[in-house]
């Protein structure tokens, strides 16, 4: 399978704790982006990657998130101390330059806060 | 400030109808692009396709047709002869050139197909 993957795809974690999602997008791909999504609404940007720079985060993106991408391939998306309302689905998109907001979407990492 | 306003939350057709989605958005960019997604009940985001401000020629692909117009500000897409698999979330969005092409998405329309 040559899409975009995420894992895991179901978290359910105490308030409090840490989690981390990790997302492998299309491989010749050199953005990557991150999305929530919350039931009913549309998906909201958190942050995006060229390469392995951030180049911009989302004003949504408290300090207690934090997303790397190392070497340009994978990214990680850790959420410190989590709270209630971070239950959400964790969406990850790649796409070239090149197809500016063509973005292929993974299927993405529920996240259940208890 | 961005907005793309879906006015529609849900609509139901029986199979074979038309069907138009609205889609009206905000910007004082004078490059931009506007979208439209789709995402089934299976939950993926599917691509359906990308406008950029400076073309308002109007786009037919099968069944799929989308009218753009700047001087009402709105992207609507119309499906022809609704069939069962059309049934999906289907979500307008909009980008500023400057922004890293970081998509502002509306809340979406739910559309049902019934046979």
């Amino acid at each position: 399978d040559t899409g975009v993957s995420q894992d895991p795809r179901h978290k359910i974690t105490k308030r409090g704790q840490n989690v981390t999602f990790r997302c492998d997008p299309i491989s010749e791909h050199n953005r990557l982006y991150w999305y929530r999504q919350t039931l009913g609404q549309g998906p909201e940007f958190l942050t995006y990657f060229q390469n392995e720079a951030q180049l911009e985060k989302s004003r949504l993106l408290s300090d207690r998130f934090s997303a790397e991408r190392p070497k340009g391939s994978f990214s990680t998306l850790e959420i410190q101390r989590t709270e209630q309302g971070d239950s959400a689905m964790y969406l990850c998109a790649s796409s070239l330059v090149s197809d500016p907001g063509e973005l292929f979407f993974g299927e993405g990492s529920r996240l259940t806060v208890l | 400030a961005q907005k793309v306003t879906q006015a529609q939350t849900e609509i139901s057709v029986v199979e074979k109808e038309d069907v138009t989605l609205d889609c009206v958005y905000e910007t004082r960019d004078t490059t931009y692009y506007l979208f439209w997604y789709k995402q089934p009940p299976s939950g993926e985001l599917v691509f359906l396709i990308r406008r950029n401000s400076f073309d308002e020629q109007n786009e037919i692909s099968g069944r799929y047709s989308w009218n753009f117009q700047k001087s009402t500000s709105s992207f609507n897409f119309t499906i022809t002869a609704s069939q069962v698999v059309d049934s999906a979330v289907y979500f307008c969005a909009l980008s500023e050139a400057d922004s890293g092409y970081a998509l502002n998405f509306g809340k979406g329309t739910s559309l049902l197909v019934t046979p």
